[in-house]
């Protein structure tokens, strides 16, 4: 079974702002996991993936995501937030082997001038 | 870039039609997937097929049911609408056998039963 959790409905922080999205996942097997922005009235946009490698990885827009295999978590960060980033993220879980994910239940996050 | 295209954005539809929303992907991906998104519950999986004419059922399949009769295009079928099936429908891709690959979405239908 896959599942993934983010823990925090909300997230506001202020604009130059360091930024953190909480995520965690439970696979069976190795996992595959992403991270997906939503802008209002429009689809899922791909940012960025770990598949296996360097726990750091680095995607679209200026945002990374951190890997933990013992806390079984992939945390998506950004150094200084935009107000533009503000959006709703999704966090996903692929077990090998899978064609199909699992998605949270996603995080808005609010940029504030 | 791929593209997925649903072939509306926003839909009202009365309660017992038969409503059938469209997708289509111009990447030749041989998997295709139905997700409702509401919210706090985020992204549920109603359907998805790995080839022509196949289907697996996902999370939440009742009520609902699906044709591929070609690779690029996949359709969701409301057999008779209920208001609780008001929600925003996102259709997704990705290439097979490489669970590694990302899916793509849609920008989604925002349909309302009444």
């Amino acid at each position: 079974a896959q599942s993934v959790a983010q823990p925090e409905d909300q997230v506001n922080v202020a604009e130059g702002n360091p930024l953190t999205v909480k995520c965690t996942y439970s696979v069976s097997g190795n996992p595959y996991l992403f991270w997906y922005v939503q802008y209002p009235n429009r689809g899922l946009q791909f940012l960025l993936k770990y598949i296996t490698g360097d726990n750091l990885v680095k995607g679209s827009y200026g945002f990374e995501a951190e890997f933990n295999k013992s806390q079984t978590s992939f945390h998506l960060k950004k150094p200084s937030a935009l107000v533009s980033d503000s959006a709703l993220y999704f966090c996903a879980v692929r077990d090998t082997g899978y064609n199909d994910m699992r998605f949270g239940a996603g995080t808005r996050l609010t940029v504030k001038p | 870039d791929v593209k997925v295209t649903q072939s509306s954005r926003y839909l009202v539809k009365r309660t017992g039609e038969k409503v059938f929303l469209e997708c289509v992907q111009d990447m030749d991906h041989e998997n295709m997937f139905w997700y409702r998104q509401d919210p706090g519950l985020g992204l549920r999986l109603i359907y998805f097929s790995y080839d022509v004419k196949m289907k697996e059922k996902g999370d939440i399949p009742e009520g609902y049911s699906v044709s591929r009769e070609k690779k690029e295009r996949f359709s969701l079928i409301l057999e008779s609408a209920s208001t609780n099936q008001t929600s925003m429908y996102l259709c997704a891709s990705s290439i097979q056998g490489y669970s590694n690959q990302p899916q793509h979405f849609g920008d989604g239908t925002r349909l309302s039963i009444l």
